[in-house]
């Protein structure tokens, strides 16, 4: 059975630019989870989703958006892109987001010139 | 505000030591708390939750222990292995509607053949 995935791996934007960075989760599993990890520092929490709703949101700007699809895969949007925003994107699923253990994709690196 | 730090923040050891990783909390409110791993440039592992009316897990030679009372996880790896090089990263998920994790720093763990 196919972990997390994430795609695109790699992405390099300049600033002022919008991105989509996308989810899939385990199957069977229903809630998404996405954070951001800057070089040497732990990841912070962006969002997360259980069942196509909005769960929690971290202290992020508004220029972060993300969504869930009815297949519970989702995508996180950031627009105009600031040099701040290169980090690892990573994304975790579990069956509900609560108690139970979060798996991590391999992340997305982006790249803001 | 739920703070998590972790000691040491890198260790080098040689093949075969046992070792312990730390990490605190200041509150003790936490409805679990799980370690994961990290290899450079990836995405991250779990290797254990424990649910805060657990005192350990194992996995292998893998050994989590949880003391919510004096706010402390010990993470402690047998028998260390080369492949076990990799930082370590405890998160904590607080108790109440605010599922989302709170993360220490890592440590980063070099064991040398």
């Amino acid at each position: 059975d196919a972990g997390v995935t994430q795609s695109p791996t790699h992405l390099i934007k300049t600033r002022g630019q919008h991105v989509t960075l996308r989810c899939s989760p385990i199957s069977g599993h229903k809630s998404v989870s996405w954070y951001q990890q800057v070089l040497g520092q732990g990841p912070q929490f962006i969002f997360q989703y259980y069942e196509k709703e909005e769960r929690g949101r971290g202290n992020f700007p508004d220029r972060f958006s993300a969504r869930q699809f009815p297949n519970y895969s989702s995508e996180l949007n950031v627009n105009a892109l600031l040099l701040g925003d290169s980090a690892l994107y990573l994304c975790a699923s579990s069956f509900t987001g609560d108690a139970d253990t979060q798996y991590f994709g391999p992340g997305t690196r982006l790249t803001v010139l | 505000k739920q703070e998590v730090t972790q000691i040491p923040a890198a260790l080098s050891v040689p093949e075969g030591e046992n070792l312990v990783l730390n990490c605190s909390f200041t509150d003790s409110a936490i409805y679990n708390l799980q370690w994961f791993r990290q290899d450079p440039g990836k995405g991250l592992t779990s290797l254990l939750l424990i649910q805060s009316s657990q005192r350990e897990q194992t996995s292998g030679r893998l050994n989590a222990s949880l003391d919510k009372s004096s706010g402390r996880s010990t993470l402690y790896i047998a028998a260390s292995q080369p492949g076990d090089s990799a930082t370590y990263l405890c998160a904590v998920g607080p108790a109440g509607n605010n599922r989302k994790l709170i993360w220490g720093l890592g440590t980063s763990l070099a064991v040398n053949p």
